[in-house]
This record gives C-alpha cells, sequence and structure tokens, in this order.
C-alpha cells in the first residue's frame, strides 16, 4: 500500500496567517492526491481533488500544489471557520485509497 | 444533489458482525462507485472497501477476509458486513462516494453519509 505521510500533524496559527500543510507519498502517484477537511463530529469535506483543483463552493484561500511525491495544501489567509482537521488522501493505482494521519488546526 | 443517508446497530459485543446500510437519494447511483470508511476515535481515516452498480468489489487488504459489502440496486442502497468484531473495530463508519463518471472517471469522496458510531464492547 502507498503510505501518505503529512506534517505537521497539529499546527497553531493566527486569524490571517498563511498556513501551509505538506503531505509525502512513499512513491510517485503523479497528482492523484485529494485534500478533504474535517470539522468535529462532521464528515469530511472535499476540498480540493487531483492535487490542485478547487471544488466547487470551497472558498478560493484554499489551494493545493504539487505531483510525484511531494503536496503541499494552502490556506491563504486563516478563518476562524477553517479550524478542522486536514487530510490528504492518494489514489495512485486505485485500491487501497489510503489517507495521511491528519493535520489538526487550530486558532492561536 | 446527492445525499446519502445511513443506519445501523451502534452497540456490538466482541464476535458479533456489525451491519450497516446506506441509501442513496439523488443523482445517478449506477455513476459511482460506493464506499465504506471508518475512523477510530480520535484516530484518522482507514477505507474499508468499494463496490458499483454490477456488484463488483474492491476491498482493504487488512480487513478482505472479514468484510461483505453489498449492493441492492432496486432501493439505491448498499451495505457493510463485518464479522467477528473486536473492540479495535469500534469507529465511526462512513458511507462515500469514491468514483464518478462524467464523460470520464473521477477518483475523490465526494458524497459522504453523517457517520454511525459503531461501539464493540462486552
Amino acid at each position: 500500500d502507498i503510505q501518505m505521510t503529512q506534517s505537521p500533524s497539529s499546527l497553531s496559527a493566527s486569524v490571517g496567517d498563511r498556513v501551509t500543510i505538506s503531505c509525502q507519498a512513499s512513491q510517485d502517484i503523479s497528482n492523484y492526491l485529494n485534500w478533504y477537511q474535517q470539522k468535529p463530529g462532521k464528515a469530511p469535506k472535499l476540498l480540493i481533488y487531483d492535487a490542485s483543483n478547487l471544488e466547487i463552493g470551497v472558498p478560493s484561500r484554499f489551494s493545493g500544489s504539487g505531483s510525484g511525491r511531494d503536496f503541499t495544501f494552502t490556506i491563504s489567509s486563516l478563518q476562524p471557520e477553517d479550524i478542522a482537521t486536514y487530510y490528504c488522501q492518494q489514489y495512485d493505482n486505485l485500491v487501497p485509497y489510503t489517507f495521511g494521519q491528519g493535520t489538526k488546526l487550530d486558532i492561536k | 444533489q446527492v445525499q446519502l443517508q445511513q443506519w445501523g446497530a451502534g452497540l456490538l459485543k466482541p464476535s458479533e458482525t456489525l451491519s450497516l446500510t446506506c441509501a442513496v437519494y439523488g443523482g445517478s447511483f449506477s455513476g459511482y462507485y460506493w464506499s465504506w470508511i471508518r475512523q477510530p476515535p480520535g484516530k484518522g481515516l482507514e477505507w474499508i472497501g468499494e463496490i458499483n452498480q454490477s456488484g463488483s468489489t474492491n476491498y482493504s487488504p487488512s480487513l478482505r477476509s472479514r468484510i461483505t459489502i453489498s449492493i441492492d440496486t432496486s432501493k439505491n442502497q448498499f451495505s457493510l458486513k463485518v464479522s467477528s468484531v473486536t473492540a479495535a473495530d469500534t469507529a465511526v463508519y462512513y458511507c462515500a462516494s469514491s468514483r464518478g463518471y462524467s464523460s470520464s472517471w473521477y477518483y475523490r469522496f465526494d458524497y459522504w453519509g453523517q457517520g454511525s458510531l459503531v461501539t464493540v464492547s462486552s
């Protein structure tokens, strides 16, 4: 299985800050990577698909980049409602789909 | 707009069989693959398996021996069974769409159920 490693595992930032989360795959996965946001007690929500495409309805302050093994998720200006845990997920070779361990983001 | 609603028993004893069902409303039921994903308390997400309208399944290698995913296209529903559960199977279980088709296949979990907490305890 392809392993996904996110860093950091937790992060504190101030409103308005630029926030960056990294995700590294154990092998080359091209751009076969998605990003999700999960708020407490809720199902995850798709934010970014195919590494850099913004899902419809998702604010433009969210973005994704990268290819191969290294990927980045960015919030350009952190808002209070962005407090959540963020997960990357790969689908190279299709199944099994695997997720990163998550990055918990809170307000400083 | 596609909506998923799931249900099933929330409290099981060790060695029992977990059973959950997910109903799909709206959209094209046949145009997707349907997955189950779980999340142990305080931990990350683990993909369990998926099924398509033809009943073709893919399972996580780590769970394959205990999992059955089935589909009822007449009701737009799909189901998960996990046999011989232990405390390690305690988790919130989600149903979700895992693949869709729009001129070509795409791969992402874009529709999710509300989640079902399943607790295994003697």
